[in-house]
């Protein structure tokens, strides 16, 4: 099983919502990843947990919010978003962080603020 | 900075034809990793071939090879035999040990019937 499975697929959320993305693999990969893709561009790193401990935050406005409950699970939860931040926002696992492994991604959830 | 270059932002061939994808890289250190990704439009990317820059031998996995030079800081990817499949934009990206992967701009690749 080389998946990771992100829900929603599409989410459409106002400024003033909360809303949350998930996560989840069963792959036993202790690095977890969020990034944000834009049209036609390469993956943004966004946040890194490994062993479930947040391990690097590119400087993401705190209207994003990480969470990572336990190895399998990692959310992201979304408040008081800007129309700037719809874009395709990829999840992903790798055995390690940060030691050359191949990463997995999930098939990314489709945010849109209106 | 490491940096990754790809040169190619779109490109066409006919199926069944051999493409080479190009992609340079900078970097001080000598020990590091080389990945192509794959983003059809589906938009699930996936791995397609990795390489370890101790690892002379070029890395090659069915109808992807590629051609590793790391004293160019080279790292083309070579897909043979082309399918309408393989239409996608593909990613290059560099991983020192101990530091996240960065991923270069991209090429669209077109495969046409």
């Amino acid at each position: 099983d080389t998946e990771v499975t992100q829900t929603p697929k599409h989410l459409v959320m106002g400024m003033t919502n909360k809303k949350s993305l998930k996560c989840e693999q069963h792959m036993g990969h202790r690095a977890m990843y969020w990034y944000k893709q834009k049209a036609k561009k390469p993956p943004e790193l966004m946040f890194v947990y490994s062993y479930e401990k947040l391990s690097i935050n590119e400087s993401v406005p705190s209207r994003f919010s990480p969470e990572c409950p336990n190895s399998s699970l990692l959310n992201l939860h979304l408040h008081a978003l800007q129309p700037e931040d719809s874009a395709l926002y990829l999840c992903a696992s790798s055995q390690e962080a940060f030691s050359g492994n191949t990463i997995y991604f999930g098939e990314g959830s489709w945010l849109t603020v209106v | 900075a490491q940096t990754v270059t790809q040169s190619q932002p779109e490109m066409s061939v006919q199926e069944a034809e051999t493409v080479t994808l190009s992609c340079t890289y900078d970097t001080s250190e000598s020990n590091y990793y080389l990945f192509w990704y794959k983003q059809p439009p589906s938009r699930q990317m996936i791995l397609v071939i990795r390489q370890e820059a101790y690892k002379q031998q070029n890395a090659t996995e069915n109808r992807f090879s590629v051609n590793f030079q790391k004293a160019a800081k080279s790292f083309s990817l070579k897909i043979s035999d082309s399918q309408l499949g393989d239409t996608a934009m593909y990613f290059c990206a560099f991983q020192n040990r101990d530091d996240k992967i960065i991923f270069g701009k991209g090429t669209r690749l077109h495969i046409l019937p």
